[in-house]
Formats: structure tokens, sequence, C-alpha cells
């Protein structure tokens, strides 16, 4: 079992450039989220996928930033217009059920660093 | 909002000295959240360490105890006799949503164990 795989692991872009981040969840969990750490807020969680499906997008900004899920074996976090406060390591990880118990296994993050 | 307060490090120890990381939360939309600590070692991802799920119990892993105290809302991590290889950085984190596993997290203590 490889682990939550995330890609790419770093990432340098331009200030108004779009960003892709991906995510390959462990094959079997049911549940998949987002998180973003930066030095400042520290660990935030972004957003939640169960089944595929959409469950939290609370931690989302309201602008620029969107997140799918086209099937159970990946996710992508993409960031329109990308800004230098969006600097900051994105991790990606999953869980078998996503519930308020299960535990979640992370993946080694993408570093987005915006000039 | 949630929050989880933890102690600021970085915390340096020498090798078979105790060990307490202290740890509070509040949690707004639960009485009782499931509390976690989770760890990353050095050139690893996050990982779960422990967990608890139930106030007034205790969980252990890796030699490590942390007990639910719902009266003083704290999960302090604690170790006995602590070896290099403990060195890391250790998160305090709450879920406290029944219907999703978003975790609120602490800033992350930095622990070093001095040979």
């Amino acid at each position: 079992n490889a682990g939550v795989i995330q890609t790419p692991r770093h990432k340098v872009t331009g200030k108004g450039q779009e960003a892709t981040l991906w995510c390959e969840p462990i094959s079997g969990h049911s549940a998949v989220f987002w998180y973003r750490q930066t030095i400042v807020q520290g660990l935030e969680f972004l957003t939640y996928f169960r089944n595929q499906a959409p469950i939290d997008d609370s931690g989302m900004p309201k602008e620029r930033f969107s997140a799918q899920m086209p099937n159970q074996s990946h996710s992508t976090l993409k960031i329109q217009s990308t800004q230098p406060q969006d600097s900051a390591v994105y991790l990606c990880a999953s869980s078998l059920w996503g519930d308020n118990y299960a535990e979640q296994f992370f993946g080694p993050g993408t570093r987005l660093t915006v000039l | 909002g949630d929050s989880v307060t933890q102690t600021e490090g970085p915390v340096t120890v020498s090798e078979s000295e105790s060990l307490i990381i202290n740890c509070t939360y509040s949690a707004t939309s639960i009485a009782y959240p499931n509390l976690f600590w989770y760890v990353r070692y050095p050139g690893e991802g996050l990982q779960l360490l422990l967990k608890v799920i139930t106030a007034g119990q205790k969980g252990s892993s890796r030699g490590f105890e942390a007990t639910y105290n719902k009266e003083t809302t704290s999960f302090h991590l604690q170790k006995a006799s602590v070896q290099e290889s403990d060195s890391a950085v250790y998160y305090c984190a709450l879920a406290s949503n029944t219907n999703t596993g978003k975790l609120t997290f602490g800033d992350g203590t930095v622990l070093t164990v001095k040979p």
C-alpha cells in the first residue's frame, strides 16, 4: 500500500496563474480531506468528500479555490489566480469512513510557492 | 468555533527524561469531541499517534499516554522516558462534527530529544 499520494510535491507559480494539486487516496477509503498548513494559520481544514460527494467545504476560501473528486481514485484542489498568501503546504488525507473518529492517513503534502 | 491550544515549542529534553506536552481544547458544537494526537517524524508524513473518543478514558501508543479530561478540557501527552527517536512535531487535534471527520489542530509542538 503506497499510502496517500500527492502530486506534485513542489509547485512554484507566478502571481495570477492557476495551480492544480492532485491527491490519490488509499484504495478502499471512502473519505478524502484537504488541509492547508502555513506558519501563520497552522493546519486548517479546507474541504471533505465522502464517496466522491462534497460534504463539507466550510474551510474553503470563497473565491478562487475549488475542489473536485471525479472518481474514487483521485481528488483535485484548484486555485485560480494564485496570490502570494496562497503559499502553503496543502495536505490531503483519506480515511475509511470519514466519520469523526476514524484515523486519517495523510499524504506528504504539496508545497505551493506563489511568487 | 473549535480550538486547540498546546505547549508552544520548541521543547528539548534529554533521553530517558520524562515529557509532558500540554493540550487544552474548546469545542462549540459538541460537549465531548473526539481527541487525537498526531505526529510528524522527520522526513515523514503526519500520522496518528493515539486517539480517545470517550471522556475519562486514556489512550496509549509507543510509550505515550494521554487522558481525556472533560473537567479541565485537557488531553496532555505524556511519556515517562523519551528516546532520541521520539524527536518529531506533535499535534493535538479534535473532531467535533458527527457528520464529518474534520479535524481542528493545535499549532504543533516541536520536540527534540538529546542523546
